[in-house]
């Protein structure tokens, strides 16, 4: 199993750009998740999915959107690149959320605005 | 909403036992889970407390009580390859948050 999936590795934007951060789990997980991780912080919840259609703000939502039409897959989307978005992000999945279940983790995604 | 309060670093020679302590402030708390993240690398689950006591997993154990809401990572014969940040995370309804990170340096 390939577990969870982030693409691209590494990215540079221009202020004002947009991209989407592409995450897919093969482990046929409900629960996703998209975290940021700013140098020496630990990890802030963006967006969170319970299940294919259902998605809901995490702690930092502003500047990003996301969607969740299949169980695999849920890409991050971020209009309007602002300096402040350069962090790492990881994209997580779960299977239940109650915390018996542990969370998986992409490798993570290195992302600067310039 | 919630926080969850760890301290930014330990220092330890090899060899040595590290408690990293995490206290926290919940609503609809089901337990606490510890994660580790080696530095350019993702979290990776550690360990996982739902009722209060002590779970043991090798060199790793985790104990939680609820009455204090306060929880803690013990490190025992520490190893080079420790050092990394650790994280304790409280699920609820769904979601996980995280605590900031502990920076464990090993030193020889």
């Amino acid at each position: 199993n390939a577990g969870v999936t982030q693409t691209p590795k590494f990215r540079i934007l221009k202020i004002g750009q947009s991209m989407t951060l592409q995450c897919t789990q093969d482990m046929n997980h409900n629960y996703m998740y998209w975290y940021r991780q700013d140098p020496g912080m630990g990890l802030k919840l963006i967006y969170y999915s319970v299940g294919a259609g259902i998605t809901d703000k995490g702690e930092v939502p502003n500047g990003y959107n996301v969607s969740r039409s299949t169980t695999e897959d849920f890409p991050l989307r971020l209009e309007l690149a602002a300096p402040s978005q350069t962090s790492v992000y990881f994209c997580a999945s779960s299977g239940r959320g109650q915390g018996g279940e542990k969370l998986f983790f992409g490798s993570g995604t290195q992302l600067s605005v310039l | 909403g919630q926080s969850l309060e760890q301290p930014s670093e330990v220092t330890a020679v090899e060899g040595a036992i590290v408690q990293i302590n995490c206290t926290y402030q919940t609503s609809g708390f089901y337990g606490l889970s510890w994660y580790q993240q080696h530095d350019g690398g993702a979290p990776t689950f550690l360990s996982y407390n739902g009722l209060d006591g002590l779970e043991e997993t090798g060199r790793f154990s985790s104990f939680l009580s609820r009455s204090d809401s306060y929880g803690y990572l013990l490190l025992q014969e520490l190893q080079m390859k420790d050092s990394a940040s650790y994280f304790c995370a409280a699920p609820s309804v769904g979601k996980f948050q995280f605590g900031a990170g502990t920076q464990v340096v090993v030193t020889p």
